[in-house]
């Protein structure tokens, strides 16, 4: 298995409160994405990096943040949590963009009361 | 801009049947073509992946998957499913030349004895 940690793994938090989320990977891929995903949905990007201080934003970034200071670490940051923001996210990580496989961290249950 | 259609949410079947699982996706240009499987409570992890060659895809236990250009298609399948093969399955697309996956909204299959 790719070495791809999260953290937390599950978090309950409040409306308004920021929240966030670490992925953590041990392979050195140079890029390194952040998925919501929900029932009906199936997964949808939420940013993703090309590099170190390098990212981009996907199909549903309204409300999210993110960094990536090291090649490592990418941080996922919910400034002021909604009820809309619980789901289950998603780190993956790929060597290359065209054509590599991404492979998935074990996600994160964030529950936002 | 790419999309991916999996028309079905849920397939049942009974174990040692044969079963398809269908993907359709729209594209203007080439694209790279993936189904990945989610174990509950797991991430994805990639099943199979069409990059360009042969059109006929084959995964390690058993299951297959054609690319057809003409229909614009990629549907998975397995001759005899096993019960450890309940899961959600999903397909994604990725357009030649950028870096981000879409993904489908995902089929459950449900292998019952």
């Amino acid at each position: 298995d790719a070495g791809i940690t999260q953290s937390p793994r599950h978090k309950v938090t409040e409306t308004g409160t920021p929240v966030t989320l670490r992925c953590h990977q041990t392979e050195n891929h140079r890029y390194m994405y952040w998925y919501r995903q929900d029932p009906g949905h199936g997964l949808r990007l939420i940013h993703y990096s090309y590099g170190v201080k390098d990212t981009d934003k996907g199909e549903v970034s309204d409300g999210y943040s993110v960094s990536r200071s090291k090649t490592e670490d990418f941080l996922l940051t919910l400034e002021s949590a909604t009820s809309s923001q619980t789901s289950v996210y998603f780190c993956a990580i790929s060597d290359s963009g065209a054509g590599e496989t991404q492979y998935f961290g074990p996600g994160t249950r964030l529950l936002v009361l | 801009a790419q999309s991916v259609t999996q028309l079905d949410s849920q397939v049942p079947v009974f174990e040692e049947a044969p079963v398809e699982l269908r993907c359709n996706y729209s594209s203007s240009v080439s694209v790279y073509l993936f189904w990945y499987v989610q174990y509950p409570n797991q991430g994805l992890q990639l099943l199979l992946k069409y990059l360009s060659g042969s059109t006929l895809v084959e995964s390690i236990n058993g299951f297959e998957a054609e690319f057809n250009k003409s229909q614009t298609s990629f549907h998975l399948r397995k001759p005899s499913v096993h019960i450890s093969d309940t899961a959600e399955y999903f397909c994604a697309v990725l357009n030649t030349g950028f870096q981000k996956l879409v993904f489908g909204t995902g089929t459950r299959l449900l292998v019952s004895p």
